[in-house]
């Protein structure tokens, strides 16, 4: 099955600057690739997604970038607010299909004022 | 707008006890699924399903079962709970690709 790994498990970042976070999938029939942000208390939410069609996409402060190649894709938030601090999940679907998704680990986004 | 539900926010059973989550989802979608999430390990994937009465094991299906009667409803039973199913746990639905979650029950188990 997929095998998706996320990068790094924490991140701490004052408000202004850029946040990274990297995943990693096995599957190379994975076609779609969403990113859910989950606040505290909160359910997930899609927040972006891309298909791999596309190298990018952006939607206002995020944008997410994807490598078919290197199998690795990434979220991009700029100019941090307090209200991005959440927990973020990246996924892809362990086939070329898109019911199912292989969430990784979580990142836990912590923008400080 | 896409409205899951979950039968209850918080929840305590003892161990043995049969546990039923229920969760509704009024979109009509066809695809349902139930996830644990515990801390440092995200979202694990229990059961899914496409359609009414039909049900396909996720990653970590070991001590529960589901069940779909109805499109809407999708729910997942701890035969016999154990300390170690104690979780919050996600239910979700979609029609195509984005998946809508509900709002989670934490369950403890004691």
């Amino acid at each position: 099955g997929e095998n998706v790994e996320q990068h790094p498990s924490t991140l701490s970042v004052q408000e202004g600057d850029s946040a990274v976070i990297k995943c990693t999938y096995s599957d190379s029939a994975s076609n779609y690739f969403p990113w859910y942000k989950q606040e505290l208390g909160k359910r997930p939410q899609l927040i972006i997604d891309i298909r791999s069609n596309v190298g990018e996409k952006k939607d206002q402060r995020i944008a997410v970038t994807l490598n078919k190649t290197a199998k690795h894709f990434s979220l991009h938030i700029t100019e941090t607010q307090p209200e991005d601090s959440a927990v973020y999940f990246c996924a892809a679907p362990p086939n070329s299909g898109y019911s199912t998704l292989t969430f990784g680990k979580g990142t836990m986004l912590l923008v400080s004022p | 707008d896409v409205k899951v539900t979950q039968s209850s926010r918080y929840l305590v059973k003892r161990t043995g006890e049969k546990v039923f989550l229920e969760c509704v989802q009024d979109m009509d979608h066809e695809n349902m699924f139930w996830y644990r999430q515990d801390p440092g390990l995200g979202l694990r994937l229990i059961y899914f399903s496409y359609d009414v009465k039909m049900k396909e094991k996720g990653d970590i299906p070991e001590g529960y079962s589901v069940s779909r009667e109805k499109k809407e409803r999708f729910s997942l039973i701890l035969e016999s709970a154990s300390t170690n199913q104690t979780s919050m746990y996600l239910c979700a639905s979609s029609e195509v690709a984005e998946q809508y979650f509900g709002p989670g029950t934490r369950l403890t188990v004691t």
